[in-house]
């Protein structure tokens, strides 16, 4: 059973665009939702992350959104570069408990 | 800060044997470390919890004979796989977090790539 469901699996964006991926969740418990960003052959980096009291966050040109009555939550990445080619997971967390991820995006900014 | 290292980064072995991987986080005392296992192109599968000094706690359908974790020390942890087959080939990752001072935050390894022959 996924907890965290991601979309889309890929995305093709052109150089000095706007990146969005979109995620969702059941578990009205968790507090904690992380975004992380993964080269090829390298472990997952924390990009930005987000608790539920507030409804958006941004971090240079990383933006998350948060809905939390529809139970959604979303990365934007404005101006997007070819180096941030790679692949996004978003996470959930309740408490002190592990992290639930989702299933990947593959993004690729062409120039 | 908050460097977490993995050796080796890949290794190679013949079916049978075991392998061990360390995982050391270098600037920061992990209470907590995880191990994760992931496919190409696929998603973070968390295999086991451990807490320095305790016994691991495995996911569901994780062989805890087979994947031996030991986490002695605030500042590593060791994945064994014993009897390593072809299907155990893949990417595994570990992170740690040091709960006392940051429960949310969980700092990831470079990966250890194996490959069962």
């Amino acid at each position: 059973q996924q907890q965290v469901k991601q979309s889309p699996q890929s995305l093709i964006v052109q150089k000095g665009g706007i990146s969005i991926i979109n995620c969702a969740y059941e578990n009205t418990a968790f507090d904690y939702f992380p975004w992380y960003q993964q080269f090829p052959g390298k472990g997952p980096a924390l990009l930005i992350a987000i608790r539920p009291d507030v409804s958006e966050k941004k971090e240079g040109r990383f933006t998350i959104s948060f809905n939390k009555s529809a139970k959604q939550f979303s990365l934007h990445i404005m101006d997007s570069q070819p180096g941030d080619s790679a692949t996004y997971f978003c996470a959930a967390k309740a408490g002190a408990n592990n992290l639930f991820f989702g299933t990947g995006t593959r993004l690729t900014v062409i120039p | 800060g908050a460097v977490v290292s993995q050796h080796p980064s890949w290794v190679i072995c013949k079916s049978g044997t075991s392998v061990k991987i360390e995982c050391r986080s270098l600037d920061f005392q992990a209470t907590t470390m995880f191990w994760y296992r992931q496919f190409p192109k696929q998603s973070l599968m968390l295999m086991a919890t451990s807490n320095e000094g305790s016994k691991a706690t495995y996911e569901q359908g994780v062989e805890k004979d087979k994947f031996l974790i030991n986490h002695a020390s605030l500042t590593l942890s060791t994945l064994t796989v014993t009897s390593a087959h072809p299907e155990d080939s893949s990417f595994y990752i570990c992170s740690a977090r040091n709960a006392l001072v940051d429960q949310e935050t969980q700092y990831f390894g470079p990966g250890t790539r194996l490959l069962v022959l």
